[in-house]
């Protein structure tokens, strides 16, 4: 069945520093959503992407889907504690209503 | 305006107990998901719900049963409990199917001894 891959599965930076998570599909994706979870929280939605090479940005945070639209980034500018938590990625499962969800990123910053 | 609501935030089961898992949102969505999340294992889905009274199994369905008793309402029912089923449960709503962003509850922390 589809897959979809998060690496690296934990990053720990020094407050300041930047901070990528990388996401990776077995099947070609028609869209691609990004979730963000603090610790004992929820995941809630930061981002969707649909086109082919889509770049998005929220302040310091910027969200990219690749030419073929099979991979995604997302990359944090100068890192803040606030930053912590899991990041998410997710598509679609090939032309079902179901989402899969990647493994996840777990982000510690050290302050 | 809630959001998703669901209850009860913590539960501790033996091993046989059922128990059911309830999940509300206010946000006159139609799709509704259940969700499982184990340590390093990231979010599988359990079962589903596109509309009011369809349902529809996800990845890891087996032990569970769903009920969607109106537009409102998605539960997901344990039958006999098995330590294996201990997890963090997380009901979403959404808009439509999978081009539309999902709204997560707070979650159930589930024990099963």
């Amino acid at each position: 069945g589809q897959q979809v891959m998060q690496i690296p599965q934990y990053q720990h930076v020094q407050e300041g520093e930047d901070f990528t998570t990388y996401c990776n599909s077995s099947t070609t994706l028609s869209n691609i959503q990004w979730y963000k979870q603090r610790p004992g929280g929820h995941p809630v939605f930061l981002i969707q992407l649909v086109k082919s090479g889509e770049v998005k940005k929220q302040k310091r945070l910027t969200f990219q889907f690749g030419e073929a639209k099979k991979n995604s980034s997302l990359h944090i500018t100068a890192t803040q504690t606030t930053d912590v938590g899991t990041y998410f990625c997710a598509g679609p499962q090939g032309g079902s209503e179901k989402l899969v969800f990647g493994k996840g990123t777990k982000l510690t910053v050290n302050p | 305006n809630a959001g998703v609501t669901q209850t009860p935030k913590f539960q501790v089961l033996k091993t046989g107990q059922s128990m059911t898992l309830q999940c509300a949102q206010d946000m006159n969505h139609n799709s509704m998901y259940w969700y499982r999340q184990d340590p390093g294992m990231g979010l599988r889905l359990i079962y589903y719900s596109a509309s009011e009274g369809t349902t529809d199994k996800g990845e890891v369905p087996n032990g569970y049963n769903v009920s969607r008793l109106n537009k409102r309402e998605f539960s997901l029912r344990l039958e006999s409990a098995a330590p294996s089923q201990t997890s963090v449960y997380f009901c979403a709503s959404s808009s439509g199917t999978v081009q539309y962003e999902q709204y997560f509850g707070p979650g159930t922390r589930l024990t099963v001894t």
